[in-house]
C-alpha cells in the first residue's frame, strides 16, 4: 500500500517548456487535489476532481490543467511554465465523506528558469 | 464562506517546554477539523483531528487540541516540545458546499522551532 505517489520528485525548466506531473493513489479515494505551496501562502488549491473523469478549478488554476482519466491517477499539466509557477506541488486524496482524512503525497519541487 | 487563520506564522518554544499553536476558523456549518505536520522536504501527514463528540481530541506524539465552538478555535498542544517536533503545522476545515464538494481549507502554516 504506497498510498499517494507523485512523479517526478525535482523538475527544472526553461520558460515556455511543458510537463506533466503524475499523482497515483492505491485507497480507491474518489476525490484528488492538487495543491501549490509557496512561502508564507500555505496551501493553494489549484484543481480537484470528485471522481473518475470529472475536474474542476480550485483557487490558482490558471497556467494548468488536469485530467483524471482512471479514478487512481490525477495529471497536473503545464502548458507553457512561467516563473510564478516555480513551487513546491502536492497531490492529495481523500474518500466521500466530509470527514475523511486528506492523504498528501511526497511534493515535487518545480524551478522554472 | 469558511477561513483558517493560524496566528504566529512563526513559534520558537525551548525543549520541555510547552507548544501552543493556535487556530481560529470561520464556517456557516459545523466543521470537521483538522491539523496536520510537514517535516522538511515532506508531504503533510495528519495530526489530529476533530469531526463529532469529544471536543478534547488526542493525536500522535502527544499532541491534543481541543475544539472550543464558542471561540471558534482549535488550538494545538503538546506538554512538553522535543526535539522531533521542529516542523510546520497546518490547520484545516472541511465542509460541505452546494454541489456536495467537500472544500478544504488550509490555513498558512506555523513553523515551530525547538530550542535545545
Amino acid at each position: 500500500n504506497a498510498g499517494v505517489t507523485q512523479t517526478p520528485k525535482f523538475r527544472v525548466l526553461k520558460t515556455g517548456q511543458s510537463m506533466t506531473l503524475l499523482c497515483a493513489q492505491d485507497m480507491n479515494h474518489e476525490y484528488m487535489y492538487w495543491y501549490r505551496q509557496d512561502p508564507g501562502m500555505g496551501l493553494r488549491l489549484i484543481h480537484y476532481s470528485v471522481g473518475e473523469g470529472t475536474t474542476a478549478k480550485g483557487e490558482v488554476p490558471d497556467g494548468y490543467n488536469v485530467s483524471r482519466l482512471k479514478k487512481q491517477n490525477f495529471l497536473l499539466g503545464l502548458e507553457s511554465a512561467a516563473p510564478s509557477q516555480t513551487s513546491v506541488y502536492f497531490c492529495a486524496s481523500k474518500g466521500k465523506q466530509t470527514q475523511e482524512t486528506q492523504y498528501f503525497g511526497p511534493g515535487t519541487r518545480l524551478l522554472v528558469l | 464562506a469558511q477561513s483558517v487563520t493560524q496566528l504566529g506564522s512563526h513559534v520558537s518554544v525551548s525543549e520541555g517546554a510547552l507548544v501552543l499553536l493556535r487556530c481560529n476558523y470561520s464556517s456557516s456549518v459545523p466543521p470537521y477539523l483538522f491539523w496536520y505536520v510537514q517535516y522538511p522536504n515532506q508531504g503533510l501527514q495528519l495530526l489530529l483531528k476533530y469531526t463529532t463528540g469529544a471536543t478534547l481530541v488526542k493525536g500522535i506524539n502527544g499532541f491534543e487540541a481541543e475544539f472550543k465552538k464558542s471561540e471558534t478555535s482549535f488550538h494545538l498542544t503538546k506538554p512538553s516540545a522535543h526535539m522531533s517536533d521542529a516542523a510546520e503545522y497546518f490547520c484545516a476545515v472541511s465542509e460541505s458546499s452546494l454541489g456536495g464538494y467537500q472544500k478544504v481549507t488550509f490555513g498558512t502554516g506555523t513553523k515551530l522551532q525547538v530550542i535545545p
